[in-house]
């Protein structure tokens, strides 16, 4: 139940593409789905999130969706650029979890954007 | 604005030899982190601590110790290292625990030969 699942593992999408991850999880305490960008060599640092009072947040070019009932959320990277390559994680936590409150993070997924 | 500071960012040990990661933060942080990051392995939680003065074991806590020192230092420590430990080590902070914005150091990569 405290597992977060993401999808693909890799991905190349070509510049200006539209690049999908996908993350699933069990736990309907959790509250609290931030997306991580790490560039090699780095750590991971905080690129967006969103609680599920919505469906969605848009910042720039990136967008969580998020759908409740199927226990799903996506990162969507519009007009995707070479300076998007890197390694997404996708992470949940519930709040008052207590000793079960820790962010809960997906195994990653390495994005190359071909020029 | 420092952030997560790490110390050593490379290091290589024998197996059998003890070390210490150290770990501080400069934004008055009440939670800090250690995770371990291997290949297709994702971010694995070592050990946490949600306030200073407590420390929680994580996903994978064997072979390893930590010490909350005070508020802005937290590290971690092999007592015996072993080839199986060689993996690129993130400490992190948050403002709360689990929430919010993690800010990650930028890691110690660590080789067991």
């Amino acid at each position: 139940q405290q597992q977060v699942k993401q999808s693909p593992q890799s991905l190349i999408v070509q510049k200006g593409g539209i690049s999908i991850i996908n993350c699933a999880y069990e736990n309907t305490a959790f509250d609290y789905f931030p997306w991580y960008q790490q560039f090699p060599g780095k750590g991971p640092a905080l690129l967006i999130a969103i609680r599920p009072d919505v469906s969605e947040k848009k910042e720039g070019r990136f967008t969580i969706s998020f759908n409740k009932s199927a226990k799903q959320f996506s990162l969507h990277i519009m007009d995707s650029q070479p300076g998007d390559s890197a390694t997404y994680f996708c992470a949940a936590s519930r709040r008052y979890g207590g000793s079960q409150g820790n962010l809960i993070f997906g195994k990653g997924t390495k994005l190359s954007v071909k020029p | 604005n420092a952030g997560v500071t790490q110390t050593p960012k490379f290091q290589v040990l024998k197996t059998g030899q003890s070390m210490t990661l150290q770990c501080a933060q400069d934004m008055n942080h009440n939670s800090m982190y250690w995770y371990r990051q291997d290949p297709g392995m994702g971010l694995r939680l070592i050990y946490y601590s949600a306030s200073e003065g407590t420390t929680d074991k994580g996903e994978v806590p064997n072979g390893y110790n930590v010490s909350r020192l005070n508020k802005r230092e937290f590290s971690l420590r092999l007592e015996s290292a072993a080839p199986s430990q060689t993996s690129v080590y993130f400490c992190a902070s948050s403002e709360a625990f689990g929430h919010g914005g993690y800010t990650f150091g930028s890691g110690t990569r660590l080789t067991v030969v």
